[in-house]
C-alpha cells in the first residue's frame, strides 16, 4: 500500500520562475493539503483539497495556487517566486471526515537562487 | 484561532532514561491533538493522537502522551529513550473549522539522546 508520494524531491530555480508540485494521495483518501515548512519552522497550511476544489486556505498570497484531479492527486503551483519561498513542501492527504491522522509524504525541497 | 505551543527548543536525555517533550494547547471546544515526528530529510510521521477518552494514550514506537484538560497540555513522553528516537518533534491541533482537517503545528522541539 504505497503512502503519499511527492515529486521532485528537490527543485532549484530562480527568482519570478514559476514552479509545479504535485502529490499522489495515500491509497483510499480523497482530501489533499499543502503545507509550508521554513527551515527551523513547523509546516504551516497552505491550502487543502477535496473534490477538486480549494475548502480552506492558509495565510498565503494569490501566487499560490493548486489544483486536484479526479483520480485525487494535487498539484502546487507558486508564481513569481521570490526567495522567501525557499522551503520544504510538504503533501497530506486524508479522508474526509475520518478521525484518523494525516499522511505525510516525504517532501518536496524547493531552493530559490 | 486553536494553536499550540512547544516550549523547549531542544530536549537532552541519556539513552535508557524517560523522556518528555511538552506541548500546550489553546484551543475553543474539544482539542483534536497530535504528536508528530520528523528524521532528516523527510516528511511527518504520526505518532499518536488524543480526540476523546483515555487521557493517557498510546502510540507508536513506545512513545505514550498524557492529556491534561486542566493544563492544558499533551505532553509526548516515553519510558525509556533509544538513540534513534533523536529527531524533531511537534505537537499539532486539529482546526475544526469547517471539519475539513487543518493541521496547526508547533515551532518543534529537536530531541537528542546521547548513548
Amino acid at each position: 500500500d504505497a503512502g503519499v508520494t511527492q515529486s521532485p524531491t528537490h527543485l532549484i530555480k530562480t527568482r519570478g520562475q514559476q514552479v509545479t508540485l504535485r502529490c499522489s494521495p495515500k491509497s483510499g483518501h480523497d482530501t489533499v493539503s499543502w503545507y509550508q515548512q521554513a527551515l527551523g519552522q513547523g509546516p504551516q497550511f497552505i491550502f487543502q483539497y477535496y473534490e477538486e476544489e480549494e475548502r480552506q486556505r492558509g495565510n498565503f498570497p494569490d501566487r499560490f495556487s493548486g489544483h486536484q484531479f479526479p483520480n485525487y492527486s494535487s498539484e502546487l503551483n507558486v508564481n513569481a517566486l521570490l526567495l522567501g519561498d525557499s522551503a520544504l513542501y510538504l503533501c497530506a492527504s486524508s479522508l474526509r471526515g475520518s478521525a484518523q491522522p494525516q499522511h505525510f509524504g516525504d517532501g518536496t525541497r524547493l531552493s530559490i537562487l | 484561532a486553536q494553536s499550540v505551543a512547544q516550549p523547549e527548543d531542544q530536549v537532552n536525555v541519556a539513552e535508557g532514561n524517560p523522556l518528555t517533550v511538552k506541548c500546550t494547547y489553546s484551543v475553543s471546544g474539544n482539542p483534536y491533538l497530535f504528536w508528530y515526528v520528523q528524521y532528516p530529510n523527510r516528511g511527518l510521521q504520526f505518532l499518536l493522537k488524543y480526540i476523546t477518552g483515555d487521557n493517557l494514550v498510546k502510540g507508536s514506537y513506545g512513545f505514550e502522551a498524557e492529556f491534561n484538560k486542566s493544563q492544558t497540555s499533551f505532553h509526548l513522553k516515553k519510558p525509556s529513550a533509544l538513540v534513534s528516537d533523536s529527531a524533531l518533534y511537534f505537537c499539532a491541533v486539529r482546526d475544526i473549522g469547517t471539519g475539513f482537517q487543518k493541521l496547526v503545528f508547533g515551532t518543534g522541539t529537536r530531541l537528542l539522546v546521547s548513548p
